[in-house]
């Protein structure tokens, strides 16, 4: 079966640095959500999006912008990347509706590396 | 705000036997989803087990079960005849509406 596709599977920046991470849901998935899970740390929500509409946000910075496009494919862009920004990022969709509604698929991860 | 803790950081247990992973929340919603989330290694995250508020029968999968407690928003997580291969980070989650919020995770170590 299908699953969360996420690219690139690793990522090296210099600080300052722009960085683009992008999400493919499973099929026939309405809602994308983007994680940031630090060394050690749990997942930290980011934001999410319902029907190519944002739904729900977290703690996103302010440097970081999120959107779902045409096909339901998700990109999150970080900007001024910091240090601290180095972190493995999941991507997650979920489909309203069917016997598994509410359980959120992962991806394998982004990890993100800034120097 | 809804929160989930997971008062034990790291836990062991001797391969076969069972061991039991605590998890309490916080939230005023009546309507709700919890879960157990596995991490090995490899850093994927993998469903263990689901559970829908409004159904009082716990959840069970296998070796894996719930023991939810909602009027206590207690969501313990059982594993029975542990293997090696369930070492891993394990992670208690609720979610809310288009949110998915994690307790700060138990390190589960299997003993041969």
């Amino acid at each position: 079966a299908a699953g969360v596709i996420q690219s690139p599977r690793h990522l090296i920046k210099e600080k300052r640095e722009t960085a683009t991470l992008k999400c493919y849901p499973i099929p026939r998935h309405d809602t994308v959500y983007w994680y940031q899970q630090g060394p050690g740390q749990d997942p930290q929500f980011l934001i999410s999006f319902y029907e190519k509409m944002q739904s729900d946000k977290g703690s996103i910075p302010d440097r970081f912008s999120a959107q779902q496009f045409s096909d339901y494919h998700s990109e999150l862009n970080m900007s001024s990347l910091e240090l601290g920004d180095s972190a493995l990022y999941f991507c997650a969709s979920s489909f309203t509706g069917g016997p598994n509604t509410g359980e959120l698929f992962f991806g394998e991860g982004s990890r993100l590396t800034v120097l | 705000a809804q929160t989930v803790t997971q008062s034990q950081p790291e836990m062991s247990v001797q391969e076969a036997e069972t061991v039991t992973l605590s998890c309490t929340y916080d939230t005023s919603e009546s309507d709700y989803y919890l879960f157990w989330y596995k991490q090995p290694p490899s850093r994927q995250m993998i469903l263990v087990i689901r559970q829908e508020a409004y159904k009082q029968q716990n959840a069970t999968e296998n070796r894996f079960s719930v023991n939810f407690q909602k009027a206590a928003k207690s969501f313990s997580l059982k594993i029975s005849d542990s293997q090696l291969g369930d070492a891993a980070m394990y992670f208690c989650a609720y979610r809310i509406q288009n949110k998915l919020v994690f307790g700060a995770g138990t390190i589960l170590r299997v003993k041969s």
